[in-house]
């Protein structure tokens, strides 16, 4: 079975103190990850697909990027609104009769961060 | 806003009596995913749908839980007898196709059962 693990669980950090997240994954041939972000009280908010290793995807303070093994969030100079809980998710692997795209999630890891 | 619609967002429901949740995907998105969240645990894959059809229903229960996606409306995640186990987040997805395509999420159903 597909396993998807998130260190840390939680992350506190100062206004503008930056810091990463990891997401390793145990898939096979893999087709894909997903990385979003969840406030409390709301659905998951899509930020970025990663489709091979050494790829690299940026939206504002956030950064991904993935090896073969797993992937990492950076987030640069954090502002308290970047306060989420942060989910990795892959789909199933590469040669895997499996029906479309139904996502194996990691745990998430929760950041605060403090003005 | 043209994103994942789910209602109602909170459901109250006695133990023995059922649930029917609603998911309106994303316009253009005919593939639609349930999941649901337990109290401090993550996502868990339940059933995959597209128009008419039950893809994939690998993750859900095989009993009281049953998803549709009609021709017409939206996707009903029905769960009948509901148990104090039930209550969670149920959350919809929905993707433009089914291959690597980003899922979009609605805000999800929060179910609690007396």
């Amino acid at each position: 079975e597909d396993q998807v693990t998130q260190s840390p669980e939680a992350l506190r950090l100062q206004e503008g103190e930056s810091s990463s997240l990891n997401c390793s994954y145990t898939v096979s041939g893999l087709r894909g990850l997903f990385w979003y972000r969840q406030d409390p009280g709301k659905g998951p908010e899509f930020l970025f697909t990663l489709y091979s290793a050494g790829e690299e995807k940026e939206k504002e303070r956030l950064k991904a990027t993935l090896t073969k093994k797993e992937s990492f969030l950076h987030i640069t100079a954090p502002k308290p609104e970047d306060s989420a809980t942060y989910l990795c998710a892959v789909p199933p692997p590469v040669g895997i009769k499996a029906a479309g795209n139904k996502l194996t999630f990691g745990g998430g890891t929760r950041v605060l961060v403090k003005p | 806003n043209a994103g994942v619609m789910q209602n109602p967002r909170h459901l109250v429901r006695r133990r023995g009596q059922e649930a029917r949740l609603r998911c309106s995907p994303m316009k253009g998105h005919s593939h639609v995913y349930w999941y649901r969240q337990l109290p401090e645990e993550g996502l868990k894959f339940m059933v995959y749908l597209q128009k008419e059809n039950i893809i994939d229903e690998s993750g859900m229960p095989k009993e009281r839980f049953s998803a549709e996606f009609p021709k017409e409306g939206p996707s009903i995640l029905r769960i009948q007898q509901v148990v104090r186990g039930d209550s969670a987040a149920y959350f919809c997805a929905s993707s433009r196709g089914s291959s690597n395509q980003p899922q979009h999420f609605g805000d999800g159903t929060r179910l609690s059962i007396l």
